[in-house]
């Protein structure tokens, strides 16, 4: 069993939906969850930033984590075509310049069309 | 933010043979990661760079496969030894600037 688990899709969705991606993991030592955004020949970009528990929007994006059920979400609001791009979920169980060590999701293929 | 360059970003190598990726930033970090994205997968780190020691790496990656080389504060090295097909992927830098990883572009690698 992978340590995170990301449906890969590929999702596809019209332009102004609301989209939920999600990822499971079986760590509980994670505390640091985030999202990340890869658009096609590009590196990973950070999305969203959560500690522990709990949700944080940051615009039309809103990213909630429930340790208990060890679930993370990440929704978008209004979906745009500038939105279409891989989104990867990643953890860490280490503060400080350890933080880099990261656990990736498979990624999910989002595309949103016209 | 972090400005990184990775060189180069992308190449095709014959098996057998090895091939050095560089990765700069922009300004001075503690550690660097390298990571390897192979194709439909996801991330995968390979070893953390600190430097004036050895990297550490992950389990499954060894240094002889994949040495590298952290020779100052801003700069480091990933070869890729003795390639096989199965080395084509996406290999990736990162470094931590507050609480944000931030990547390369990756260096895309084919073997044939």
């Amino acid at each position: 069993q992978k340590e995170v688990e990301q449906d890969p899709g590929p999702l596809s969705v019209p332009e102004g939906a609301i989209v939920s991606l999600n990822c499971t993991y079986s760590n509980s030592a994670f505390q640091y969850f985030m999202w990340y955004r890869q658009y096609s020949r590009k590196g990973p970009e950070l999305l969203m930033y959560t500690y522990s528990s709990g949700n944080k929007e940051d615009g039309r994006f809103t990213a909630q984590v429930d340790k208990s059920s060890k679930y993370i979400s990440l929704f978008i609001r209004d979906s745009q075509p500038s939105d279409s791009a891989t989104y990867l979920c990643a953890m860490s169980d280490a503060g400080g310049t350890s933080y880099g060590k990261l656990t990736f999701g498979q990624g999910t293929i989002l595309t949103v069309h016209p | 933010s972090a400005v990184i360059s990775q060189k180069p970003s992308r190449d095709i190598c014959q098996r057998g043979t090895s091939l050095t990726i560089q990765c700069q930033v922009d300004s001075q970090v503690t550690m660097m990661f390298w990571y390897r994205q192979q194709p439909g997968q996801s991330l995968t780190l390979i070893a953390t760079a600190n430097q004036g020691s050895e990297a550490t790496y992950e389990s499954g990656f060894v240094i002889d496969k994949f040495p590298i080389s952290r020779p100052n504060l801003t700069f480091s090295t990933l070869t890729v030894s003795n390639m096989s097909p199965e080395d084509s992927s996406i290999y990736l830098c990162s470094v931590v600037r507050a609480t944000e990883a931030f990547f390369g572009q990756g260096t895309r690698l084919t073997v044939v």
